[in-house]
């Protein structure tokens, strides 16, 4: 398998742009979860997806952010308008299950806005 | 209202020395899932252990042992003759019956092991 594959992994934009990052699940898994990682507020829950449905987005930090999961194979989370203060490595994860079982997370995407 | 406490932010070792990272959580769930998972420098996210609410037994996988106590409400995790590849950031997560899959980390412990 090929695990969570995540792109790109590296994004460098300037304030202003549209940023929209990808994650392919873990064939098979049918919970999904984005997180951001921070030195400052360590890895934070965006949202996560159960069956292709959001289940909780409370973490989503303001209408700038969204997130899609058109079917179980591919996943979006986009900014737009990106801010500074959105840099960041993003981390998307599946797992199998809904809570029993450990997420697998993909190698994330490093943000960069200036 | 679920929460991971990691209140050790940094620990600093030399190698061969015993280490403790501390976890905490709250939950009102019934059944729950703990989990720690390590990040090495290269950025990705490596899962170690999974214990469940009602398994308190404390598990050793070679020089990593974890014990769980549901009576603390803690799920410390302990490195034995520590290595340099040790170092890296550690999370406890936390994952419950009654909030739909809701998986949430800790701050996290950065664990550097000198030689």
């Amino acid at each position: 398998d090929a695990g969570v594959i995540q792109s790109p992994r590296h994004e460098v934009t300037e304030m202003g742009q549209e940023v929209t990052l990808r994650c392919k699940p873990i064939s098979g898994h049918n919970s999904l979860f984005w997180y951001r990682q921070t030195m400052m507020r360590g890895l934070e829950l965006l949202i996560y997806f159960n069956n292709n449905v959001p289940i909780d987005d409370s973490g989503m930090p303001e209408d700038r952010f969204s997130a899609k999961m058109p079917n179980a194979s591919f996943s979006t989370l986009k900014i737009q308008p990106s801010e500074p203060r959105d840099s960041a490595v993003y981390f998307c994860a599946s797992r199998p299950d809904r809570e029993n079982t450990e997420a697998f997370f993909g190698q994330g995407t490093r943000l960069t806005v200036v | 209202a679920q929460k991971v406490t990691q209140a050790q932010t940094e620990i600093s070792v030399v190698e061969k020395e015993d280490v403790t990272l501390d976890c905490v959580y709250e939950t009102r769930d019934t059944t729950y899932y703990l989990f720690w998972y390590k990040q090495p420098p290269s950025g990705e996210l490596v899962f170690l252990i999974r214990r469940n609410s009602f398994d308190e037994q404390n598990e050793i996988s070679g020089r990593y042992s974890w014990n769980f106590q549901k009576s603390t409400s803690s799920f410390n995790f302990t490195i034995t003759a520590s290595q340099v590849v040790d170092s890296a950031v550690y999370f406890c997560a936390l994952s419950g019956n009654n909030q739909g899959g809701k998986l949430i980390f800790g701050q996290g412990t950065e664990l550097s092991v000198k030689p």
